[in-house]
């Protein structure tokens, strides 16, 4: 199995609601990633997740809150967007988190949100 | 800072070779990746290169590295139909953070 699995694939919701993006692998990745894409523009790294505990926070707004249950799950809570907001959210993951090592990293398909 | 910069459009015809190419900055990279994006798809790593190589090759793939003038290339031969795609270029940021630095994506356009 060398997939990373996102749900759902769409989303749309109001600048009220609260929604949970989420995020599953069996390779026995321990490093987890979120990336944020808007259309016809390259990856925006937004957290990281290195066994388990969270390592890196590209100065994300407060409104996206990540989550990591265990060394398979990633999950991101989501309130309070705006319509800026509005992208691609690709989750990845790695062997181990990328430092030296040439870690390739496991991009899932990713959801497709929508904020109204 | 670092940057990676790539021309955005390429079109070309089935069969004939496609070359992508892409510039950095940094010229402590250890490691140079080329990712495919498909429509509605994420990212695919297709190959990744060493600073210290100046060529690896990957079937119909062949990657080339000018690190003194910090220029990456990606040559697909033979290419197809199936390789339309967005292709992105992408270093290894400087530091044990991991964190890659993309380039703002080639988009590859094959005609029949």
């Amino acid at each position: 199995d060398t997939e990373v699995t996102q749900t759902p694939k769409h989303l749309v919701m109001g600048m009220t609601n609260k929604k949970s993006l989420k995020c599953e692998q069996h390779m026995g990745h321990r490093a987890m990633y979120w990336y944020k894409q808007k259309a016809k523009k390259p990856p925006e790294l937004m957290f990281v997740y290195s066994y388990e505990k969270l390592s890196i926070n590209e100065s994300v707004p407060s409104r996206f809150s990540p989550e990591c249950p265990n060394s398979s799950l990633l999950n991101l809570h989501l309130h309070a967007l705006q319509p800026e907001d509005s992208a691609l959210y690709l989750c990845a993951s790695s062997q181990v988190p990328q430092g030296r090592r040439r870690e390739k990293l496991f991009f899932g398909s990713g959801t497709q949100l929508s904020v109204l | 800072g670092e940057d990676v910069e790539q021309s955005l459009f390429l079109s070309v015809r089935e069969g004939d070779s496609s070359v992508i190419n892409c510039t950095y900055t940094d010229s402590s990279s250890t490691y140079l990746y080329w990712y495919k994006q498909e429509p509605g798809a994420g990212l695919q790593l297709l190959t990744y290169i060493f600073s210290n190589m100046d060529m690896k090759q990957d079937q119909r793939l062949t990657v080339l590295l000018n690190k003194k003038d910090k220029h990456l290339s990606l040559r697909i031969a033979d290419t197809q139909t199936g390789d339309s795609a967005i292709y992105f270029c992408a270093e290894k940021g400087s530091g044990n953070t991991g964190k890659l630095i993309f380039g703002q994506g080639t988009t590859l356009q094959v005609k029949p």
